[in-house]
């Protein structure tokens, strides 16, 4: 049974920081691993998707990386501002198409 | 141009009762989820469905049925409407295999 671990929990830093969430999973045997964000009281939006085949991604001052063998993702943010705080989701997708996530990071950035 | 999209946003019900949740996507995907966010923000697959299958999490109750009228809806239908059932509901689309899953905006709902 696939389980998937975030850390921190929870995570409060200054405006214009780097930042690395931390993201890891016991089953390795994933299609893919994908990144949300979660805004309160809204729906979850797609950040970033990293195949099994890749090892990272990136958009704009969001970076993913994926180490399938270790069973481990990280989701590196540049540049921190305000509008950055939300929850950040990881999600690892395995056979059945079904998505388990972890638990989640919430973050606050601080103007 | 919602993508994923769900109706009611919130759903205050009596115990007892049968609701429905609406859910349709718009993006031409063939599989559709049902997921559910507890108090605690755990976010758990409670079934996955395309034209050819229907994968039910084991932990979830009977009292919860999708239902596809066709490939763009998914509905959720709960029978007996417990208020341990008071979550947020999130509908979700991707193409099979190795593919992006987009996540509607939720449904809260809340038993009383």
């Amino acid at each position: 049974k696939q389980e998937v671990t975030q850390i921190p929990a929870a995570l409060s830093v200054p405006e214009g920081e780097n930042l690395v969430l931390n993201c890891s999973f016991t089953d390795s045997a994933i299609y893919n691993l994908q990144w949300f964000r979660q805004d309160p009281g809204k729906g979850l939006t797609s950040l970033l998707l990293i195949q099994s085949s890749q090892r990272e991604q990136t958009s704009g001052r969001l970076n993913a990386s994926l180490d399938k063998s270790s069973g481990r993702s990280t989701l590196y943010i540049a540049a921190s501002q305000p509008g950055d705080s939300a929850t950040y989701l990881c999600a690892v997708r395995n056979a059945g198409n079904m998505l388990t996530f972890g638990g989640g990071t919430r973050l606050m950035v601080k103007p | 141009d919602t993508a994923v999209s769900q109706t009611p946003k919130y759903l205050v019900t009596q115990m007892g009762n049968d609701k429905s949740i609406k859910c349709e996507q718009n993006l031409g995907h063939d599989t559709m989820y049902w997921y559910k966010q507890d108090s605690k923000k755990f976010l758990k697959i409670m079934f996955s469905y395309n034209n050819k299958e229907l994968i039910i999490n084991e932990t979830v109750p009977n009292r919860f049925s999708p239902k596809s009228p066709d490939k763009a809806h998914l509905n959720l239908h709960i029978n007996s409407l417990e208020l341990g059932d008071s979550a947020v509901y999130f509908c979700a689309s991707s193409r099979q295999g190795e593919a992006e899953a987009f996540f509607g905006q939720g449904t809260r709902l809340t038993v009383v």
